[in-house]
């Protein structure tokens, strides 16, 4: 039972244009989003989030958008750079829990 | 600031094996958290810790697995008598204790363990 689905396994963006990397849910009591950067042989690294009570999050580059109707959310990174080239999760978690249940995750290749 | 720190990176053990997997969480963090990726997968929730109390074991395999969060020491994840399907990478993530609102978990480097 996926719960939180990324369905595009792969993106690939040119350097300097803006990536969108996507992500829906099926459980509606998920009320916290969060998004994380994974390197080869390394941890997840906490990049965004976003409370439900939220649309919309921004930090620099890297802007969270979330559909509550559509359970849906999107990460976006504008401009998007080389060294952004990693696997991206999309995690959610309900009522103030602390499990996280994760996505599949999306690979980003950014090409210079 | 150090960060959440695992040992050991790397483990091979044989079939049948007791494999033991070190998380130390960040400095002022008091929950512990485990997920196991399997290749190509996401991350799978395991189990939640506070020290000396689990919080919440739904995502933990009834047969071999335990995991404890001392006094004192690190957190331990144990597999017992291990199996090839348990080769996988194991991270563990910490949070601080707050009084509201929900806690961002914070990653270790993980262990992968690979059984022979």
């Amino acid at each position: 039972d996926q719960q939180v689905k990324q369905n595009s396994p792969s993106l690939s963006v040119q350097e300097g244009r803006i990536s969108i990397l996507n992500c829906d849910y099926t459980n509606s009591m998920f009320d916290y989003f969060l998004w994380y950067k994974k390197y080869p042989a390394e941890g997840p690294t906490f990049l965004i989030s976003i409370s439900s009570i939220k649309d919309k999050n921004e930090d620099g580059r890297f802007t969270v958008f979330l559909n509550k109707s559509a359970k849906h959310l999107s990460l976006h990174i504008v401009p998007s750079q080389p060294g952004d080239s990693a696997v991206y999760f999309c995690a959610a978690s309900a009522g103030g829990g602390n499990k996280l249940v994760f996505g599949a995750g999306t690979i980003l290749r950014v090409k210079s | 600031n150090a960060g959440v720190m695992q040992n050991p990176r790397h483990l091979v053990r044989r079939r049948g094996q007791e494999a033991r997997l070190r998380c130390s969480p960040m400095k002022g963090h008091s929950h512990v958290y485990w997920y196991r990726q399997l290749p190509e997968e996401g991350l799978k929730f395991m189990v939640y810790l506070q020290k000396e109390n689990i919080i919440d074991e739904s995502g933990m395999p009834k047969e071999r697995f335990s995991a404890e969060f001392p006094k004192e020491g690190p957190s331990i994840l144990r597999i017992q008598q291990v199996v090839r399907g348990d080769s996988a990478a194991y991270f563990c993530a910490s949070s601080p204790r707050l009084t509201g609102g929900v806690e961002t978990q914070y990653f270790g480097p993980g262990t992968r363990l690979l059984v022979l």
